[in-house]
């Protein structure tokens, strides 16, 4: 029972340098999201995706984008590395609806040097 | 704009203490309530997914309760264990419906033996 897999566990990145953050999902939920974790900050909501070929932005989304071409995967780029997106990041999944359970990837701890 | 807010930042108990974590929300218009568990350098687990409609739900030692009039939740811990020392955060949805989820700052608990 795979659920929320983000890959890779741990990246360093040099400023100015791109990079993909991926997350699949293998529950078929309809609903991801992508989630930064800075300490004194909490969890932030960076985009979403309410199904295949459709995303929006959330709280935080500069610097980064996502695309949706498949119901499983949803992944995370960011475009030009800075300092200030050195993070742990979470990808979750959940059904659309309203009373339904988020379920959250191990996260990917990224430092920008 | 929703606004999640959990006090005390950090709680330490003896062994065997029963734990009570608090959550306090802005936008009372809520279906439901999760209460996660985090442990360092890992993901977040979901313990309990709390609907309003229910205004209380149970698994285990854990019990969380729902006051929308109010704007608070609590999560109770009975019998404390070493094991249950990790952050525990709470996340109401941004808006009345919907999977977009804003989160608290977490209790960061301690469970002495």
């Amino acid at each position: 029972n795979a659920g929320v897999t983000q890959t890779p566990k741990f990246q360093v990145l040099k400023t100015g340098q791109s990079m993909t953050l991926q997350c699949a999902q293998d529950m078929n939920h309809e609903y991801m999201s992508w989630y930064r974790q800075d300490p004194g900050m909490g969890l932030r909501l960076i985009h979403y995706s309410v199904g295949a070929g459709i995303t929006d932005q959330g709280e935080v989304p500069n610097g980064y984008n996502v695309s949706r071409s498949t119901t499983e995967d949803f992944p995370l780029r960011l475009l030009s590395a800075a300092p200030s997106q050195t993070s742990v990041y979470f990808c979750a999944s959940s059904t659309q609806g309203d009373n339904t359970e988020a379920f959250f990837g191990q996260g990917t701890r990224l430092t920008v040097v | 704009k929703q606004e999640v807010t959990q006090i005390p930042a950090a709680l330490s108990v003896p062994e065997g203490e029963n734990l009570v974590l608090n959550c306090s929300f802005t936008d009372s218009a809520i279906y439901n309530l999760q209460w996660f568990r985090q442990d360092p350098g890992k993901g977040l687990t979901s313990l309990l997914l709390i609907q309003s409609s229910q205004r209380e739900q149970t698994s285990g030692r854990l019990n969380a309760s729902l006051d929308k009039s109010s704007g608070r939740s609590t999560l109770y811990i009975a019998a404390s264990q070493p094991g249950d020392s990790a952050t525990y955060l709470c996340a109401a949805p941004s808006s009345a419906a919907g999977n977009k989820l804003t989160f608290g700052g977490g209790t960061r608990v301690l469970v002495k033996p």
